[in-house]
């Protein structure tokens, strides 16, 4: 069973860059995409992006120009960034994996998510 | 982008009832469509995928169904497990994007 556990800063100051990690246990990191989702407080489910093991990436446009996913294929890692971030950006964020095989893609596996504060 | 639209916001029901929720999107996803139920402080848990087909482990009182624009998630008999807060989500193309969330609630 594929497990995902995020890691890293739970308070970021405005205008710096959120740093998360991802980490895959239980299962190939080859096998699936890896994307992060977001939740504010309270409210509903943003999509961020994907990365495939290849390196291929897909953004959502709304972060565009502020995100940046990676993958260390070798710790079994996927990391997301965010520079440039205001309190909008606090929220929830979950990693987690996508799983494309028998035509049909649909979010599988997830991380147990970890609250990124924004603040001064 | 897709704009996926829920109804109801919420969904007050009782033990044994059977339940539907609505999602509707703004242009034609086929079949692209995955249900999710979340846990105050868990994450979401898939339900079903590609409309109708029900994940691996997810009891069979959940049903999905649609096409198109059009789908609903139906609880056959309410368990007071299943109280939450459910999602849909299409992946027709990127971005990705959820509905609003139903949350169901105990009458």
């Amino acid at each position: 069973q594929v497990q995902l556990q995020e890691s890293g800063p739970g308070l970021v100051k405005p205008s710096e860059t959120l740093s998360l990690t991802c980490t895959v246990s239980g299962g190939s990191i080859s096998s699936y995409y890896w994307n992060w989702i977001r939740q504010p407080p309270g409210k509903g489910l943003e999509w961020i992006g994907y990365i495939y093991r290849s390196g291929s990436t897909k953004y959502n446009p709304s972060l565009n120009s502020r995100v940046t996913i990676s993958v260390d294929t070798s710790k079994k890692q996927f990391s997301l960034k965010l520079n440039s971030v205001t309190a909008a950006d606090t929220a929830v964020y979950y990693c987690a994996g996508e799983d494309c095989s028998g035509g049909s893609c649909y979010l599988k596996y997830w991380g147990q998510g970890t609250l990124v504060t924004v603040s001064s | 982008d897709i704009q996926m639209t829920q109804s109801p916001s919420t969904l007050s029901a009782s033990v044994g009832d059977r339940v539907t929720i609505t999602c509707r999107a703004s242009q034609s996803i086929s079949t692209w469509l995955a249900w999710y139920q979340q846990k105050p402080g868990e994450a979401p848990k898939l339900l079903i995928y590609k409309a109708s087909s029900l994940d691996s482990g997810v009891p069979s009182r959940f049903s999905g169904s649609g096409s198109g624009t059009e789908f609903t998630l139906t609880i056959s008999s309410l368990q007071p497990d299943d109280f939450a807060t459910y999602y849909c989500q299409h992946y027709n193309n990127y971005p990705y994007t959820f509905g609003q969330g139903t949350k169901l609630e105990i009458k």
